[in-house]
């Protein structure tokens, strides 16, 4: 079946260092991928999306491209703050949103002043 | 932008009652909606997807008699956790989707802790 594999935390980081967060996945035909994130004591909000091979799923500074011959969506944003605090997901549908997420175990991220 | 209440945010119930969950979709019509289950420092698991009209499909290993699901109209799918035992307590998140909203996205609401002690 579907899964998702990624990078285990917790990864703590200062103020405008650079942030790569790895995520593999396994899946049969061609999924979309997504970054959510979980702010402290809030739901999931999606972050980025990619559909399609090449793709490259950006916003708020972060950005993932996906690598069909890697089976991989790293997540990368090259100056953290401390607002980005949280914990993020990665996760793969089959068929888009009306098909369910396999979520890979989530990271949480720590930025220090 | 889409957005998926649920309610209540939080709630303690004694172990053997039963606890009703609602989620609700504000500005949009879900035709599919899905429960999902976060434990303590772990991913989200899903519990079952819901599509208005029709019978819940349940993730194996999942009881279908314990958590009852819902979804009577094209805006509320309820969860009920019949009989709670303290190893029900979690937190408990939908997403709702529909077919006219931006493709491939699901729109997650709040989330609920149950606590049953």
């Amino acid at each position: 079946g579907n899964s998702v594999t990624q990078m285990e935390g917790p990864v703590t980081l200062s103020e405008e260092a650079f942030l790569t967060i790895n995520c593999t996945y396994t899946a049969t035909g061609y999924p979309s991928l997504f970054w959510y994130v979980q702010y402290p004591g809030e739901g999931l909000q999606l972050l980025l999306k990619a559909t399609k091979a090449d793709d490259k799923g950006s916003n708020k500074g972060f950005e993932a491209t996906y690598r069909k011959e890697t089976t991989s969506f790293h997540l990368e944003k090259g100056s953290v703050q401390v607002s980005d605090s949280a914990v993020y997901f990665c996760a793969l549908s089959s068929q888009g949103g009306s098909e369910k997420l396999v979520f890979g175990k989530g990271t949480k991220l720590t930025v220090n002043p | 932008g889409a957005v998926v209440s649920q309610h209540p945010s939080r709630v303690i119930c004694k172990s053997g009652t039963s606890v009703k969950i609602e989620c609700r979709s504000l500005d949009f019509q879900a035709t599919t909606m899905f429960w999902y289950r976060q434990f303590p420092k772990q991913s989200l698991m899903l519990m079952a997807t819901s599509n208005e009209g029709s019978k819940a499909t349940y993730e194996q290993g999942v009881e279908k008699d314990k958590f009852l699901i819902n979804h009577a109209s094209l805006t509320l799918s309820t969860l009920t956790v019949t009989s709670a035992h303290p190893e029900d307590s979690s937190f408990y998140i939908c997403s709702a989707y529909e077919p006219g909203l931006p493709s491939y996205e699901q729109y997650f609401g709040p989330g609920t802790r149950l606590t049953v002690t």
